[in-house]
């Protein structure tokens, strides 16, 4: 079976760009799960869904981050303008049931650097 | 403040050696307590978890981890590490009446022959 799929896996861009990472959770699952990782600050939830409703996006760092979730099997993570500050290995991750019960499988991330 | 703490940022084994990675939480109420592990590369992967009931969990890939009340500890063991086992380890809790797994800082483990 397909796991989470993530793209692109690298992406290089230049501050102000926009920046769109794309998932597809696990067939069935219902909550997805937006972290990025980096060496300073760790693994940090972004945001996450839950049925495709966002429940908690008080990890999103500030207004130039937008999640959405038109579907149960696509989510995006948009950065708008983006800045050499948001370099970092984004990952998403999709679970049945919410963390404590489902547990969480990730995909293998999107490495963003932002020149 | 409540957290989840790795002290050990990187750790050297031998193969073949015992390991142990620590894991400590500052919660109220004991928390839902999970590894992961990270190859390099890639993403998480669960190892194991603990909800309740016997504090010796066993998990994938012959790593144990034991819960310890007392001390808020959540400690992962292997009795003998293979030099496939370097790579990055992250405890994780969901506290009680939370809904987001909260990462540790998570500990580089490497492996010599």
């Amino acid at each position: 079976d397909a796991g989470v799929i993530q793209s692109p896996r690298h992406e290089v861009t230049e501050m102000g760009q926009e920046v769109t990472l794309r998932c597809k959770p696990i067939s069935g699952h219902d909550y997805l799960f937006w972290y990025r990782q980096t060496m300073m600050r760790g693994l940090e939830l972004l945001i996450y869904f839950n049925n495709n409703v966002p429940i908690d996006d008080s990890g999103m760092p500030e207004d130039r981050f937008s999640a959405k979730m038109p579907n149960a099997s696509f989510s995006t993570l948009k950065i708008q303008p983006s800045e050499p500050r948001d370099s970092a290995v984004y990952f998403c991750a999709s679970s049945y049931g919410r963390g404590k019960g489902g547990e969480l499988f990730f995909g293998e991330g999107s490495r963003l650097t932002v020149l | 403040a409540q957290s989840v703490t790795q002290p050990d940022i990187h750790i050297t084994v031998s193969e073949g050696a015992s390991l142990e990675l620590r894991c400590n939480y500052s919660y109220g109420a004991t928390p839902y307590l999970f590894w992961y592990v990270q190859s390099p590369g890639q993403g998480l992967q669960l190892l194991l978890k603990y909800f309740s009931g016997d504090t010796l969990v066993q998990g994938i890939k012959g790593f144990e981890a034991e819960f310890k009340r007392s001390q808020s500890s959540f400690n992962l063991r292997k009795p003998s590490v293979h030099w496939s086992d370097a790579a990055e380890y992250f405890c994780a809790v969901v506290p009680m009446g939370a809904q987001k797994l909260v990462f540790g800082q998570g500990t580089r483990l490497t492996i010599n022959p």
